[in-house]
This record gives structure tokens, C-alpha cells and sequence, in this order.
């Protein structure tokens, strides 16, 4: 069963509306999760993480996500999207058994129509 | 100041012919990552250092692949006889290394291969 799981692999979404990225993780990773977010030929850049305390993780750029241990999720947020938001977002979480590196998520491609 | 950086940007070789991808860390980042990023596979771990030693080389897609880092700071990561199943972007990221995993990794702008 695939470690981090991205459903989505693209979403449009119009400019001004709020979008939501879903992203769930399996037993088999850490509880250390992260999103990362690609524009076109640049690369990965922190969004936010999750590594303890207050589910709700607010990062850059407006996002937030929002930690649920019972539903293995860690969906990320916008509440008003713009062009400049039209990116490739990967969710990962660090590999489990202590080992290091990360695991990631397929990617979602965010869509931003005017 | 600077930001990882790996160059080539861009290689073209032929198949069986060995390349050579470099990466230079932060300043001061003792912990340094080589990632994969290809269509079919998504983004794959491949090795982590701290300092000069490779505690974690399970992600190794097979022993024609291999990385060095000495001084700790620039890595190498070398690829033998390529196929052309190693084309992909080859990205690098560092870390400070403090000794907690949760540290922020940051990510250079990557190698793309291409395996004629």
C-alpha cells in the first residue's frame, strides 16, 4: 500500500475560490508530515509541517493544513486561491522506523482558471 | 545567502556511458539528501548523509548507483552504465542536521538526466 497517498492529481479551481488538497498517510510512515510546493521550473519549496502540538499547521502564502490522526489525513487549505498559486504540491512524511529522508505523495497539480 | 545549488542543470549521455551529478549544500548544513523525480515513480528517496558517512542507502535503485561526499559539503552521486530508466530529474536537498529528522529540508533546483 502506497505510504503517502495523494488523490487528487489535478484540481482546477477557479481564481478567488477556496481550495482543499487531500492527502492521507499510512502506518507505515511517521507522523511527521510535510507539503511541498513546485512552481513551474523551480524547485521544491516548504509549504508547511507537522511535526507536534496544535493540528492546525499554518504556512506561507496563505496555506494551512489541518492534522487528523484518525483519519490518517493532512489535507491542505486555501481559503482564496490566485494565479500565482498554479503549482505542483506533493504532501510527504518522514519514512518510518526512525529511518531519515522523506516519502512522498504523487502530487497534485493546483489549476487556477480566471 | 546561497541555496543548494547542482549542476548540471541538464545531461544528455548515452546509454551505458557514466555520469556524474554534484551538489553543493547550504553553508554550515550537515545533513545532505539525494531524491529522484521521474513520471513513473513520483519523487523517491536515495541516500541521506550526516557529515561524510551514508548511515541510509536502502533507496539505491541498484549498486550501479553510488555517493560520496567528502569534507562535508559537496556530494557526488554517480551513476554507471545508465539506462534508460535513470532518466529523471535527480534532486539534492541539505538540512541542518541538528539530529532531529523534523529538520526543514531545502531543496536545490535539480538534475535533469536524459538516457538516450
Amino acid at each position: 500500500a502506497q505510504s503517502v497517498t495523494q488523490l487528487d492529481s489535478q484540481v482546477p479551481v477557479f481564481e478567488e475560490a477556496p481550495v482543499e488538497l487531500r492527502c492521507n498517510y499510512s502506518s507505515s510512515v511517521s507522523v511527521y508530515l510535510f507539503w511541498y510546493v513546485q512552481y513551474p521550473n523551480q524547485g521544491l519549496q516548504l509549504l508547511l509541517k507537522y511535526l507536534s502540538g496544535s493540528t492546525l499547521v499554518k504556512g506561507i502564502n496563505g496555506f494551512e493544513a489541518e492534522f487528523n490522526k484518525s483519519q490518517t489525513s493532512f489535507h491542505l487549505r486555501k481559503p482564496s486561491v490566485h494565479i500565482s498559486d498554479t503549482a505542483e504540491y506533493f504532501c510527504a512524511a518522514l519514512r518510518g522506523g526512525g529511518a531519515d529522508g522523506l516519502t512522498f505523495g504523487k502530487g497534485t497539480h493546483l489549476i487556477i482558471q480566471p | 545567502g546561497a541555496g543548494v545549488s547542482q549542476s548540471p542543470s541538464n545531461k544528455v549521455t548515452e546509454k551505458g556511458k557514466d555520469v556524474e551529478l554534484r551538489c553543493d549544500p547550504i553553508s554550515g548544513h550537515t545533513a545532505l539528501y539525494w531524491y529522484r523525480q521521474s513520471l513513473g515513480q513520483g519523487l523517491e528517496f536515495l541516500i541521506y548523509f550526516q557529515g561524510n558517512s551514508a548511515p541510509d542507502k536502502s533507496g539505491l535503485p541498484s549498486d550501479r548507483f553510488s555517493a560520496e561526499r567528502t569534507g562535508g559539503s559537496v556530494s557526488t552521486l554517480t551513476i554507471q552504465r545508465t539506462q534508460q530508466e535513470d532518466s529523471a530529474v535527480y534532486l539534492c536537498a541539505s538540512s541542518l542536521g541538528t539530529g532531529s529528522h523534523t529538520d526543514t529540508q531545502y531543496f536545490g533546483p535539480g538534475t535533469r538526466l536524459t538516457v538516450l
